[in-house]
């Protein structure tokens, strides 16, 4: 089970918008409108940001948006801040009632 | 609000068994699926098991099929995963995590149990 494929890093400065993306295949991505995208900090659990491709839970800031492009997804970060300096992982529902990661991008603030 | 508390993690040797615990409150525990996800030091994570919220249908990766075992308690709102024949591939923190609502989306996590695998 291949693991979606993700930018291993990207930057940007405070007030910036960076866009992450996240590739699969007509099986996961591509197949289903089941993408989330989650954020973890050093040493913390993951945190929830989008699910199914364009949603985001509440408490989660409208900085953070989503779509999908045939077998590809990409989170959008916008208004840059410090504290989104993290580690982001997509996520698909795959055929076969399993589920499958990106391999992570780490977003660094400059 | 949501509580998922791990337990069971520690140090095993090759081909042991080792059986994690995931305490859940704060939610209807008996309607919401669960999953347990892991991540090896340094790495990014990887979807182990899934279990629907009646505790029947059960799915894994396939790095573990075989070996680890899903299951519920949602008499006592607890989350297991017995894992057997460990390899040290499988050395890792442990998250369990539910899902949010009736989505796709995981939208609760422990705070995860070390599971390091070792001669």
């Amino acid at each position: 089970q291949s693991a979606l494929t993700q930018t291993a890093s990207v930057s940007g400065s405070p007030g910036q918008s960076i866009t992450i993306s996240c590739t699969g295949t007509s099986s996961d991505v591509g197949g289903f409108n089941y993408v989330s995208w989650y954020q973890q900090h050093p040493g913390k659990a993951p945190k929830l940001l989008i699910y199914d491709v364009t949603k985001r839970p509440s408490g989660v800031s409208n900085r953070f948006s989503a779509l999908k492009s045939g077998n590809t997804a990409s989170l959008t970060i916008s208004g840059l801040q410090a504290e989104d300096e993290a580690d982001y992982y997509c996520s698909s529902y795959r055929s076969g009632d399993t589920w499958v990661f990106g391999g992570g991008t780490k977003l660094t603030v400059l | 609000q949501v509580q998922l508390v791990e337990s069971g993690g520690g140090v095993v040797q090759p081909g042991g068994s080792l059986r994690l615990s995931c305490a859940a409150s704060g939610f209807t525990f008996n309607t919401y699926g669960m999953h347990w996800v892991r991540q090896a030091p340094g790495k990014g994570l990887e979807w182990v098991a899934f279990i629907r919220y009646e505790g029947f249908n059960k799915y894994y990766a396939d790095s573990v099929k075989g070996r680890f075992t899903i299951s519920r308690d949602n008499s006592k709102n607890t989350l297991y995963l017995q894992m057997n024949s460990l390899r040290t591939e499988d050395t890792a923190v442990y998250y369990c995590a539910k899902t949010y609502y009736d989505s796709s989306g995981l939208g609760g996590w422990g705070q995860g149990t070390l599971v390091s695998v070792s001669s």
